[in-house]
């Protein structure tokens, strides 16, 4: 079964507005989780890291005033794209390390019109 | 050159056949190699998890490393139409997910 929850699956939004997209580990904590972006036909590309009670670690060239990560707890963490643009439309998944293995929330797709 | 290469295919097969899929690398440092399973517009499932090199079997699916040669396989017997999707080599050098470097995937189409 799943053990990385993430939460919503699709989001259709207008360009201007954030969006918050919220990513839980199931039966586990997890200290540090990881936000991930997919273009079609490409692989995931790492946004950032996600720790828990501090600050996330960017990917150069991720706008962190635009991406905000929230990790205020061990099992949420949450990825906030601000003053959303139809450039920022994507698939985002975050994962999670249990046992260290990553496990991977179901993505959510981002539209921005 | 990127550190992981993966032939994006398309690979199709019919139902029964034995699929096998690549990665090769470049980082000798790499200890962690996983396979994963993704279908349209969902996130990557972990199919096979292995340290260093050798030979790991799960059901259908045998993965292989051969680090000396710096390459990877995933070999799926008994094909089946939902083994259709896209298949991701990833790899690290250390555990935990730190510094997963990821194939592009292999699209995968298993015919009935």
């Amino acid at each position: 079964g799943a053990v990385v929850s993430q939460h919503p699956s699709r989001v259709i939004c207008k360009s201007g507005t954030s969006v918050k997209i919220e990513c839980r580990s199931l039966d586990f904590q997890a200290t540090t989780m990881f936000w991930y972006r997919q273009f079609p036909k490409q692989s995931l590309m790492l946004m950032a890291t996600s720790n828990e009670g501090s600050k996330a670690t960017y990917e150069q060239g991720v706008e962190k005033d635009k991406f905000l990560i929230n990790h205020a707890s061990l099992t949420l963490s949450t990825l906030t794209v601000t003053s959303a643009h139809p450039e920022d439309s994507s698939f985002y998944i975050c994962s999670a390390n249990k046992n260290e293995k990553l496990f991977f929330g179901s993505g959510t797709q981002l539209s921005v019109l | 050159q990127k550190e992981v290469e993966q032939d994006p295919g398309p690979l199709s097969v019919p139902e029964g056949a034995i699929v096998s899929l690549n990665c090769t690398y470049s980082n000798s440092a790499f200890q962690y190699f996983m396979w994963y399973r993704q279908y349209s517009r969902k996130g990557p499932e972990l199919l096979m998890y292995t340290y260093s090199s050798g030979n790991k079997e799960d059901g259908r699916f045998t993965a292989q490393v051969d680090k000396s040669s710096k390459y990877i396989s995933l070999f799926i017997r008994d094909s089946q139409p939902s083994d259709s999707a896209t298949y991701l080599c990833a790899m690290s050098e250390g555990a935990g997910g730190f510094k997963t470097i990821f194939g592009a995937g292999t699209r995968l189409f298993v015919k009935a």
